[in-house]
């Protein structure tokens, strides 16, 4: 199993600003996956994060809006730029196995 | 897009099975049925996966049909802790479908 830890688990940010959520892992992990979950709704994959390269954004994402960092294999940012109040959101770190996914807790973040 | 569906929600009493059904009529060879749920304010949790032949573990027993193109989830005890949204994800995990796209689940309501 693999234990991930979210910061922060919350936030209420103001419209125009960033904030950068990191996403720790209990063991090294080849790729780690970063998903949005609107609310009401179901979990939207965002990005996948290679030590090493850059980060493969699906659509509907792009690098400019939703930077990510990968600088070691337990370790990882996402952050969310310019925000509006659309970007609320609860925002998850995922790793897997090769069998299963494990995902932290989210990052709830509400901006006004 | 996800390649499941699901009922929006269902209700069972604590102690009886909790059945849920999903389709995945569009399934490939390689393909691996996931199951996942989300209790509320957490992240997902993995329950089971399989193939072709129906699994057991611990949490559940997953029933695919002989064509594949369904499933069932089942909770033979439910308890009042599985009220959850639970996820019916197909995926190949070392081919051109290998992420996990969540589609939008059903709401299992276990009744006291």
């Amino acid at each position: 199993s693999a234990v991930i830890s979210q910061k922060p688990s919350r936030d209420i940010c103001q419209r125009g600003t960033s904030l950068t959520i990191q996403c720790q892992v209990d063991s090294q992990v080849t790729m780690m996956f970063w998903y949005r979950q609107q609310p009401g709704q179901s979990l939207t994959l965002i990005a996948t994060a290679n030590q090493g390269s850059e980060a493969t954004y699906e659509s509907g994402f792009v690098i400019d809006k939703f930077p990510i960092s990968r600088p070691n294999l337990t370790f990882s940012t996402l952050t969310v730029s310019n925000m509006s109040p659309e970007d609320s959101s609860i925002y998850l770190c995922s790793v897997e196995n090769g069998r299963e996914a494990f995902f932290g807790q989210g990052t709830r973040l509400t901006v006004v | 897009d996800a390649k499941t569906t699901q009922p929006t929600s269902m209700d069972c009493a604590e102690g009886r099975a909790a059945n849920l059904p999903c389709n995945h009529s569009t399934i490939s060879g390689n393909e691996y049925v996931y199951w996942y749920r989300q209790i509320h304010s957490q992240g997902p949790q993995y329950i089971i996966h399989g193939l072709k032949n129906n699994e057991t573990n611990e949490m559940a027993s997953l029933i695919i049909t002989e064509d594949r193109k369904s499933s069932t989830l089942i909770l033979p005890h439910a308890t009042l802790r599985d009220t959850a949204v639970y996820y019916c994800i197909v995926r190949d995990p070392g081919g051109a479908t290998n992420k996990l796209i969540f589609g939008t689940g059903t709401l299992l309501a276990v009744q006291p």
